[in-house]
């Protein structure tokens, strides 16, 4: 059973178009988050939702809107793509809080805007 | 300053050897401190966990932590060459705020 699901794996694109990643986990967490890491691996969080609710929106360009259907789904919208949106983009989730810190990763979505 | 700082790499090791992990940061709120591996074109899976100063051993794995000096560790014995990967230190306060260091690329040779 795959804990946290990413669709496409890999999505290769022009630049000034609009696609949409989504992320499903079946861990029964609270919380789930959207994660880049550009090609010097450097893994910077985008987005973090608590119970369908936006509670961390670091400064990413308005172009990204997540969205979350319900706790298990975190879909990322992007909109007109430029070619420094090329990265991996990783989904996440966790507990909220205390002892079960823990946050588990998707597989990855490898975006290439040409 | 960057919030958390890590030495980039590569390390090249020879099998079996002691391998050494380090991360610094500035935060001193941050209360929760991680050790993921990264295998290449994939996401990265947790191998330590760690609340506030102390050490944790798992295996071969042993976490440090040094909140005074705000300095984690992560000592790998007996390395493998399936240990090659790049290891990411991540912390975080509240259970959230997660920050994550740039990783260390690890070879061990065999």
């Amino acid at each position: 059973d795959t804990a946290v699901s990413q669709t496409p794996k890999y999505l290769v694109t022009q630049m000034g178009n609009d696609k949409s990643i989504k992320c499903e986990q079946n861990l029964g967490h609270d919380t789930m988050y959207w994660y880049k890491q550009d090609s010097k691996k450097f893994l910077k969080i985008m987005f973090s939702y608590n119970n369908k609710e936006l509670i961390i929106n670091e400064t990413v360009p308005n172009r990204f809107s997540p969205k979350s259907p319900d706790k298990a789904h975190l879909n990322l919208h992007i909109n007109s793509l430029e070619l420094g949106d090329s990265a991996v983009y990783f989904c996440a989730s966790s507990l909220p809080g205390g002892s079960d810190n823990e946050q588990f990763f998707g597989p990855g979505t490898r975006l290439t805007v040409l | 300053q960057k919030e958390v700082e890590q030495d980039p790499g590569p390390l090249s090791v020879p099998e079996g050897a002691i391998v050494s992990l380090n991360c610094t940061y500035s935060n001193s709120a941050f209360q929760y401190f991680m050790w993921y591996r990264q295998y290449s074109r994939k996401g990265p899976e947790l191998l330590m966990y760690t609340y506030s100063s102390g050490n944790k051993e798992d295996g071969r794995f042993t976490a440090q932590v040094d909140k005074s000096s705000k300095y984690i560790s992560l000592f790998i014995r007996d390395s493998q060459p399936s240990d090659s990967a790049t290891y990411l230190c991540a912390m975080s306060y509240y259970g959230q705020n997660f920050v994550f260091g740039p990783g260390t690329r690890l070879s061990v040779l065999p």
